[in-house]
């Protein structure tokens, strides 16, 4: 059983160019979150997944950033046109929600993002 | 107003001391989280808890829901526990978390 895996663990990119990344759940995990953490603050999230439904957004999530799970399985997040401040940490967490209140999320290592 | 707030920021000590990490939070919560950071990026969750306490190996956990508290202990605490320690909470109803800024633990030998 393998754990949450994120691809590419790092990207360098300049400013004005689109970057994906992509995330691979833990195999039937039913939700999917992405969170972004910026140097020496805690994560923030992003937006989450329900199977291949987009239940929330936050308002960090300018229109630049895109996310989609087509499948229900893995899950891409796309930034358009990056500026620096896109520059943190990019996290991808996964659970298998069962109707209760709480879930136990397992993270991924993280896409670290370089905008220069 | 932040809605967690942990203490402290930074802490170092030697190998073998007892450590505590606080959590104090302002809103309703259905769960807390902690979770362990090391350099690199890759978080570890080591308990989610709603009520009481959690003991695992030399990490115990305790939440006073009353008193909106958490707390992270290490016993005989040794260098590889160096690590970023963050809590994170689920707000009633919502599906998120929340998550404080971090504790910088440094153990020394």
């Amino acid at each position: 059983d393998t754990g949450v895996s994120q691809d590419p663990r790092h990207k360098i990119t300049k400013r004005g160019q689109n970057v994906t990344f992509r995330c691979d759940p833990i195999s039937e995990h039913n939700r999917l979150y992405w969170y972004r953490q910026t140097l020496g603050q805690g994560p923030e999230f992003l937006t989450y997944f329900q199977n291949e439904a987009q239940l929330e957004k936050s308002r960090l999530l300018s229109d630049r950033f895109s996310a989609e799970r087509p499948k229900g399985s893995f899950s891409t997040l796309e930034i358009q046109r990056t500026e620096q401040g896109d520059s943190a940490m990019y996290l991808c967490a996964s659970s298998l929600w069962a109707g209760g209140e709480t879930d136990t999320q397992y993270f991924g290592p993280g896409t670290r993002l370089t905008v220069l | 107003k932040n809605e967690v707030e942990q203490s402290p920021q930074n802490l170092t000590a030697q190998e073998g001391e007892f450590i505590t990490i606080n959590c104090s939070y302002s809103v309703g919560i259905s769960a807390l989280h902690w979770l362990q950071q090391h350099p690199g990026g890759g978080i570890v969750s080591l308990f989610m808890l709603s009520s009481g306490k959690k003991k695992h190996g030399r990490l115990i956990a305790t939440i006073n829901i009353q008193e909106k508290h958490s707390s992270l202990h290490i016993t005989a605490s040794h260098p590889r526990d160096s690590a970023v320690y963050i809590c994170a909470f689920l707000l009633q109803g919502a599906q998120k978390l929340v998550f404080g800024q971090g504790t910088r633990l440094t153990i020394n030998p």
